[in-house]
Parts: structure tokens; C-alpha cells; sequence
């Protein structure tokens, strides 16, 4: 089945700094990739999602990029402000949503 | 338009008893995931249901959890007798149709505590 690995697992960053997280995945077969934004206590809620036929796509502030030759996938965030704060998780899909372990993210203001 | 609904937000039980969660996707949504998030990891799928067919439940420990979803509609996940492993958020998720590419809705979970 797929594998989902995700970096770093925590991230600090001062407010207005720019964030990156990084994906891998195993299965060549994955052609869809969202990424999900998870506050503490509450319900993971899509944040922006790309899927196999397109390299970047972004919105606002927040850009993922998509490298199929060597199944990895990133999240950007530019001018981090503190509601970013949470735990963001990758995931990769060939017909079954696989998730990362999650980063936690923390914009120190 | 209404979210996914869950219940209960949170349940305390002792091992070897019996717990039972109920969901309730978006008005419309033909697809029904089931996901097992233990703390610190990303949510593992434990069942898909297409309507009210089971796509998909290779990860659903069948010795101890059932899930059901009779009129293709609502859901609910049993998991009889629990073990202290079961700790975990239960959240329920719900998209437009079965694809790959089918943006999921997740509602807000069932926290589990197994003492």
C-alpha cells in the first residue's frame, strides 16, 4: 500500500517568515495529493489540494508544488501569521487517502 | 450548507466493553469513510462505503469492529469488546461521489478513551 512520509515534524517560525513542508510517497500510482489543516480538538479541514496533471498550483498565501519523477509534494506558506499555528498533514491518493504523520506548525509572533 | 455530524464527541470506557459511534454525512454525499486517528499520527482509513456497499475495509480489524450503513445515509462504527490500543479520535469523513480525486469533509470526531 501507499507510504506517506512527511518532514519536519515540527516547525517553529517567526511571524511573517515563510514555512515548508515536505512529502514523499511510494506508490507511482497516487495521482491526487491534499493537504489538510487540523487545529487542537478539531476536525481536519482541506486547505488546498493538487492533483497529478498540474506541477504548482496556489492560493493566497499558501502554494504546493508536485515533483512526479521523484514522488515528493510540499506546502508553502508565505508570511506566516499566527491562526496558521496547527498540525498540517500531507496525503496521497490512488484511490485510498494515505496520510503523513503530521507537522506541527508554530508562528511565534 | 450543514458539515458532517458525529456522536458522541467523547467517550470514557473500560476494556472489554462496547462502544458505539454514529455519523451523519453531508445531505447528498454517496460516499462514507470511517478514519482512526491515534494521537500524533495522521488518520488511518478503517472503512469506505459507497452508498451503502462497502468499497473498501481491508484495514478494519474485523475480529472486534463492525460498521454498518443500512439506508445510505448515516453510519455507525462499533467496536466490541475495545482495548486500551482503540484510544484514539474516530473521525468520520464524506465526499460527493467515490474517486480519487473527491475532495473529503471530515467531521469533528469521537474522542475514545479505553481505561
Amino acid at each position: 500500500g501507499e507510504n506517506v512520509e512527511q518532514h519536519p515534524s515540527t516547525l517553529s517560525v517567526q511571524e511573517g517568515d515563510s514555512a515548508v513542508i515536505k512529502c514523499t510517497y511510494s506508490d507511482s500510482a497516487s495521482n491526487y495529493f491534499p493537504w489538510y489543516k487540523q487545529e487542537l480538538g478539531k476536525r481536519p479541514q482541506l486547505i488546498i489540494d493538487i492533483r497529478s496533471n498540474v506541477g504548482e498550483k496556489k492560493d493566497q498565501r499558501i502554494a504546493v508544488t508536485l515533483n512526479k519523477t521523484a514522488k515528493h509534494f510540499s506546502l508553502h506558506i508565505t508570511e506566516t501569521q499566527p491562526e496558521d499555528s496547527a498540525v498540517y498533514f500531507c496525503a496521497a491518493s490512488a484511490g485510498r487517502l494515505s496520510f503523513g504523520a503530521g507537522t506541527t506548525v508554530t508562528v511565534r509572533a | 450548507e450543514a458539515g458532517v455530524a458525529q456522536s458522541p464527541r467523547y467517550k470514557i470506557i473500560e476494556k472489554r466493553q462496547s462502544v458505539a459511534f454514529w455519523c451523519n454525512p453531508i445531505s447528498g454525499h454517496a460516499t462514507l469513510y470511517w478514519y482512526q486517528q491515534i494521537l500524533g499520527q495522521g488518520p488511518k482509513l478503517l472503512i469506505q462505503f459507497q452508498n451503502n456497499g462497502v468499497v473498501d475495509d481491508s484495514q478494519l480489524p474485523k475480529d472486534r469492529f463492525s460498521a454498518e450503513r443500512l439506508k445510505g445515509v448515516d453510519s455507525t462504527l462499533k467496536i466490541q469488546p475495545a482495548k486500551l490500543e482503540d484510544s484514539a479520535v474516530y473521525l468520520c469523513a464524506s465526499s460527493l461521489f467515490v474517486g480519487e480525486w473527491e475532495t473529503q469533509y471530515f467531521g469533528p470526531g469521537t474522542r475514545l478513551l479505553v481505561l
